[in-house]
């Protein structure tokens, strides 16, 4: 069964950079039927698609995030990381990772989420 | 990249039937079938109900239907029950070849 966890800091200064690392148990990240994916959620509001990293390192953005987002991949560590710089408070949201389907862009296996606050 | 149109609420009885619509455009639900409908209760991360439009993965109940006419797709709970109750999420494929959510539909069972 494969099992997704996010961590990193839960706090964050305005203007520093948010690093999230998501780490994949069961299952392989080298695996090319699917993407990796972060999504984030401000509290009490809707969903947001981040972006996603296939296992060649190919990689695809959300336009409005693209100059300041970076997905990365170790797969010798089965481990998918989410850089976000320049973050400012509404930056603040719990952030998801996912397994996506490739063929179906669906988010099949999702991360429990962790709570990042961007605050000084 | 515009979020996808979904009704902010509905609701319905026990046993009942309700229908939450998902409204894109001709460069997102219009061209792709490449939909997916998610429930989220408080505090938990989504839950994959529907993907493709129509097809469920495996372990959801089939109470649980998707379509899509034109720009809009759908997601039918039949026979509602009260663990029904919670957020849904619908998602589409973009010509942009990036990924969008509609802003969410709370579903009360009454």
């Amino acid at each position: 069964q494969v099992h997704l966890q996010e961590s990193g800091p839960g706090l964050v200064k305005p203007s520093e950079t948010l690093s999230l690392t998501c780490t994949v148990s069961g299952g392989s990240v080298s695996s090319d039927n699917f993407y990796w994916s972060w999504m984030r959620q401000p509290p009490g509001k809707g969903l947001e698609w981040i972006g996603y990293i296939y296992y060649s390192g190919s990689t695809n953005y959300n336009p409005s995030l693209k100059s300041r987002v970076t997905i990365s991949l170790d797969t010798s560590k089965s481990q998918v990381s989410l850089k976000l710089s320049s973050v400012t408070a509404a930056d603040t949201a719990v952030y998801y990772c996912a397994r996506e389907k490739r063929w179906s862009y669906a988010l099949d296996i999702w991360g429990q989420g962790t709570m990042v606050t961007v605050s000084s | 990249q515009s979020a996808l149109t979904q009704p902010a609420s509905v609701s319905g009885s026990p046993g009942q039937s309700i229908t939450i619509s998902c409204t894109g455009t001709s460069t997102d639900i219009g061209v792709y079938n490449f939909v997916s409908w998610y429930q989220q209760h408080p505090g938990k991360a989504p839950k994959l109900m529907i993907y493709d439009v129509s097809n469920r993965p495996s372990g959801v109940s089939t109470r649980f239907s998707g379509s899509k006419s034109g720009n809009t797709a759908s997601l039918t709970i039949s026979g509602l029950q009260a663990e029904d109750e919670a957020d849904y999420y619908c998602s589409s494929f973009t010509s942009d070849i990036t990924e969008v959510f509609g802003g969410g539909t709370k579903l009360t069972v009454l």
